[in-house]
C-alpha cells in the first residue's frame, strides 16, 4: 500500500547532540511537510517543500534544517537539540496544483526524547 | 485573536447522542477548510473536506459559515469509537500549501 514511512518511531538522543529523522512517501506527492507536535497541542507547521522548493515558516528555529534529495525523501535535522524540543514529530505529503488544498496524509510520527 | 481557535473539551457525550462542535479561523481568505481526526498517541488522518455548500459522510456533517468565519462538525449517533480528538485545519494567507495552521483540537469521549 501507498503510505508515509517515518524513521525511527523513537528517538532518543542527549542535549546538543545531533539527529536526524527521516521520512520516505510511495504517493508520489509534490509536497512534503514537517510538523512537530507537543502534548495537547495542535501541530506545528516547521517548514514544507513545494517539489524541490523549500519554504520555510517564519518562527521556526534555525536549529530545525530540512533536506529533500528527491521526491520520495525528506529529512528533517535538529542541529543542536534542546530539552524544549522534545516532541512528536510528523511527516505528511499532499498532492498540490495552483490554489487549492488537497489532503494530508500523515506518517505515524517519530516521537523524540532529549536527555 | 488565535488563527483558528477551538473549544478543547473534553467533551463528555453519552453513546447515541448527536454532538457539535465548531472551529473559528481569523483569516477571511482562506479557502480550504478541513476536519482531521486523532486518536491518541496517533498520526492525524482526514475524516472530511468542508465545502461552501456543507458536506454530509455518513453521520458526519460539515458546514462552512464564510460570513461568520467558522466552521462546524455535526456528529450524529454517536459511537463509543468516535472518541478522539478532532482538528480543524484551515489553510493560510498565502493560500494552497503555506501557513497551514491547526486548531488545537476538540477532544471528545463518547461514553456507554
Amino acid at each position: 500500500d501507498a503510505m508515509v514511512i517515518q524513521n525511527p518511531r523513537y528517538q532518543v538522543t542527549q542535549f546538543g547532540k545531533p539527529v536526524t529523522l527521516s521520512c520516505s512517501q510511495t504517493l508520489n506527492h509534490n509536497v512534503m511537510y514537517w510538523y512537530q507536535q507537543k502534548s495537547s497541542q495542535a501541530p506545528k507547521l516547521l517548514f514544507h517543500y513545494y517539489d524541490k522548493d523549500f519554504n520555510n515558516e517564519a518562527d521556526t528555529p534555525d536549529n530545525f534544517q530540512s533536506r529533500r534529495p528527491n521526491t520520495s525523501f525528506c529529512f528533517l535535522d535538529i542541529r543542536s537539540p534542546g530539552l524544549g524540543d522534545a516532541a512528536m514529530y510528523l511527516c505528511a505529503t499532499s498532492r498540490e496544483g495552483g490554489w487549492t488544498y488537497n489532503e494530508q496524509f500523515f506518517g505515524p510520527g517519530t516521537r523524540l526524547t532529549v536527555l | 485573536r488565535k488563527e483558528v481557535e477551538q473549544d478543547p473539551g473534553p467533551f463528555n457525550v453519552p453513546e447515541g447522542a448527536t454532538v457539535a462542535f465548531n472551529c473559528t479561523y481569523s483569516n477571511s481568505a482562506s479557502q480550504s477548510f478541513f476536519w482531521y481526526r486523532q486518536d491518541c498517541r496517533k498520526e492525524p488522518k482526514l475524516l472530511m473536506s468542508v465545502y461552501s455548500s456543507g458536506n454530509e459522510d455518513g453521520r458526519f456533517t460539515a458546514q462552512l459559515n464564510r460570513a461568520s468565519q467558522y466552521i462546524s462538525l455535526l456528529i450524529r449517533d454517536s459511537k463509543l469509537s468516535d472518541s478522539a480528538t478532532y482538528l480543524c485545519v484551515v489553510n493560510g494567507p498565502g493560500g494552497g500549501a503555506d501557513g497551514l495552521t491547526f486548531g488545537k483540537g476538540t477532544h471528545l469521549i463518547i461514553q456507554p
